[in-house]
């Protein structure tokens, strides 16, 4: 079974700039979750779909974060415009049940690297 | 707010010692935990998920509890190897938070 896919690996860009992150989640799984992890702390969410629709965002700096979820499958986090202290790794999770239940996988993540 | 603790927060052990991970949460009102780990640059890797009717669980060498009446959870692992050096989170998920709550993690080394 193919896992949580992310691309791109790596992403170096300049402050002010924009960048978006692309995650395909293991097939069928309903929920998806985006995950901030700046250097030397656990993972934070950003924000959590279930199939196709938001269910949370709170800790979504919404002035420059969107994210959406395609036809209950692919997902894109966008940032724009960067500043230096997004500079971290963004992983993408999914998991087959509903909230709070089931078992997270998660992607390689996304290293953000912003100058 | 939920907040994660995990002590230690670094540990290097000889290989082939037993060693204890340990998780604690603020609010106790946990159901569902999950222990992870996480090779440099890498994502995280699902190693035990403790659901709601359950108090441990086990793979290989691998034993994960949970007191709910606490909110403390435990890794154990067993006949350390060098491969086993990573770094452990342990992440679950509230009763009224739907959000998984991570901690900051035990950056393990196994010295051969």
């Amino acid at each position: 079974e193919a896992g949580v896919a992310q691309s791109p690996r790596y992403k170096i860009i300049e402050k002010r700039q924009s960048v978006a992150f692309w995650c395909n989640p293991i097939s069928g799984h309903a929920t998806l979750y985006w995950y901030q992890q700046i250097l030397g702390q656990g993972p934070k969410l950003l924000i959590q779909f279930q199939n196709n629709g938001v269910v949370d965002d709170s800790q979504l700096p919404k002035d420059r974060f969107s994210a959406e979820r395609l036809k209950g499958v692919d997902s894109t986090l966008k940032i724009q415009p960067a500043k230096l202290e997004d500079s971290a790794v963004y992983l993408c999770a999914s998991s087959l049940q509903g909230l709070g239940t089931g078992e997270l996988f998660f992607g390689e993540g996304s290293r953000l690297t912003v100058l | 707010k939920q907040e994660v603790t995990q002590i230690p927060a670094a540990l290097s052990v000889p290989e082939g010692e037993n060693l204890v991970l340990n998780c604690s949460f603020t609010d106790s009102a946990i159901y569902n935990l999950q222990w992870f780990r996480q090779d440099p640059g890498k994502g995280l890797t699902s190693l035990l998920l403790i659901q709601s009717s359950q108090r441990e669980q086990t793979s290989g060498r691998l034993n994960a509890s949970l007191d709910k009446s606490s909110g403390r959870s435990t890794l154990y692992i067993a006949a350390s190897q060098p491969g086993d050096s990573a770094t452990y989170l342990c992440a679950g998920w509230t009763v009224g938070n739907e959000k998984l709550t991570f901690g900051t993690g035990t950056r393990l080394t196994i010295i051969p």
